[in-house]
């Protein structure tokens, strides 16, 4: 069974500060996906990456891939109150079968 | 344009009884997928359907059955609902295994068992 494991699962972090957050997965698998979920929302797509050493930004999250190290990194650089939401990362083994992580709650503090 | 929709967006039942929650996509996507989301668990796959008239098991399928009804529709049904089974229900589509590697999700629908 593939498991997705993203750490921390919570984080409370000041505004202009940056931090890390961790997706460490057990097999190989063809490409690493980070969502945002704001509460009582829906999943919003934030990268897709593809192939080892894949890196992608987008404003203030910059996300990675290590696939010899089966981990992927979503930096968030010089936080700010809107990027408080649940990040979770999720990987697909064979072509379909989609396994999540257990999501890092984000509070950025003013 | 309306991507994925899901209908209901609310489910109240009563442990035994059964319903179907539908999801539709206008994206013309090969693959659709249902979702559950408990608390402090993440997503987890309960099936999935790479093509119209295909249907596979994901993650969690017991006590649950699907229908591709068409390339745009995939059904979930619950034939006897049961209190675990109360949860957040998401449905998805992509245009795997081609270019499009996005997964597009619906609004989900929460469902509660009591």
């Amino acid at each position: 069974e593939l498991k997705v494991e993203q750490n921390p699962l919570f984080l409370s972090m000041q505004e202009g500060k940056n931090y890390t957050i961790y997706c460490n997965y057990s097999t190989t698998s063809d490409r690493l996906y980070w969502y945002r979920q704001d509460p009582g929302k829906s999943l919003e797509s934030l990268f897709v990456l593809l192939s080892n050493g894949a890196v992608k930004q987008e404003g203030r999250l910059m996300a990675s891939l290590d696939t010899k190290a089966r981990l992927s990194t979503l930096h968030i650089t010089a936080a700010v109150h809107d990027l408080s939401a649940t990040y979770f990362c999720a990987v697909d083994h064979a072509g379909n079968q989609f396994y999540f992580g257990t999501g890092t709650s984000l509070t950025v503090i003013p | 344009n309306a991507g994925v929709t899901q209908t209901p967006k609310f489910q109240v039942l009563k442990t035994g009884q059964s319903m179907t929650l539908q999801c539709a996509q206008d994206m013309n996507h090969n693959s659709m997928y249902w979702y559950r989301q408990d608390p402090g668990m993440g997503l987890r796959l309960i099936y999935y359907s790479a093509s119209e008239g295909t249907t596979d098991k994901g993650e969690v399928p017991n006590g649950y059955n699907v229908s591709r009804l068409n390339k745009r529709e995939f059904s979930l049904r619950l034939e006897s609902a049961a209190p675990s089974q109360t949860s957040v229900y998401f449905c998805a589509s992509s245009q795997l295994p081609d270019s499009d590697y996005e997964q597009y999700f619906g609004p989900g629908t929460r469902l509660t068992v009591t």
